[in-house]
């Protein structure tokens, strides 16, 4: 069985710009959950979408939002670029919202802005 | 916010020896879940807690709910070369808040 799919593996930007990232859930997964981790640091939570709609928000500015399709899958986007957005993001599905529900990590997009 | 504080931040053991990591928050947690990332990849989970004073194995990683829903440990038994890395503790809170709040690792090197 696949795991958590992301793409681009790494992507480069320059400042105010805008960057899309991707994500697909294991299968069978409703939930998708967005982390950020900058480097050397733990993991922020970002985004967290379930049955195509937006569930919980972290503490970050509106420029970070995205969006959840009918076949589970996610996109991240990041507008107006800042320097300080670089970092790993990372994606983790798990099968529903309930109480227990594991989640499980995808490999990552690192997101380097110039 | 809600923090969890992991300890300790860096260990060197030798091959062979037990390793032990903690996480304290002051909120409670439902789930508490353990993680260790390699560089540059994802984080993988390790072991899944989920009542209160659960303690569960795998192979020879062994950790535990602690009884007050507000800490718990890994313990890693005869560690190994590939046993380096980062670990990570993470607790999810209860009703709408489904997300995990990580600690802030512990990184794991172990002399050969």
């Amino acid at each position: 069985e696949a795991g958590v799919t992301q793409s681009p593996t790494h992507l480069i930007k320059t400042r105010g710009q805008q960057a899309t990232l991707r994500c697909s859930p294991i299968s069978g997964h409703t939930s998708v959950y967005w982390y950020q981790q900058a480097l050397g640091l733990g993991l922020q939570f970002l985004l967290w979408y379930d049955e195509g709609e937006e569930r919980n928000r972290g503490n970050f500015p509106p420029r970070f939002s995205g969006r959840q399709f009918p076949n589970y899958s996610s996109e991240l986007n990041v507008n107006a670029l800042e320097l300080e957005d670089s970092a790993l993001y990372l994606c983790a599905s798990s099968l529903g919202a309930r109480e227990g529900e594991t989640q499980y990590f995808g490999p990552g997009t690192r997101l380097l802005v110039l | 916010g809600q923090q969890l504080n992991q300890s300790p931040q860096s260990m060197f053991i030798q091959e062979g020896e037990d390793v032990s990591m903690n996480c304290t928050s002051s909120s409670i947690f439902n789930t508490w879940l353990w993680y260790k990332q390699d560089p540059g990849e994802g984080p993988v989970l390790l072991i899944a807690l989920y009542k209160a004073g659960e303690l569960t194995s795998n192979g020879r990683l062994t950790a535990q709910f602690g009884i007050t829903r507000k800490d718990s440990f890994l313990n890693i038994s005869a560690s190994i070369p590939s046993d380096v890395g980062i670990y990570f503790c993470a607790g999810r809170l209860g009703g709408s808040q489904g997300n995990l709040i990580f600690g802030k690792g512990t990184k794991l090197s172990v002399k050969p």
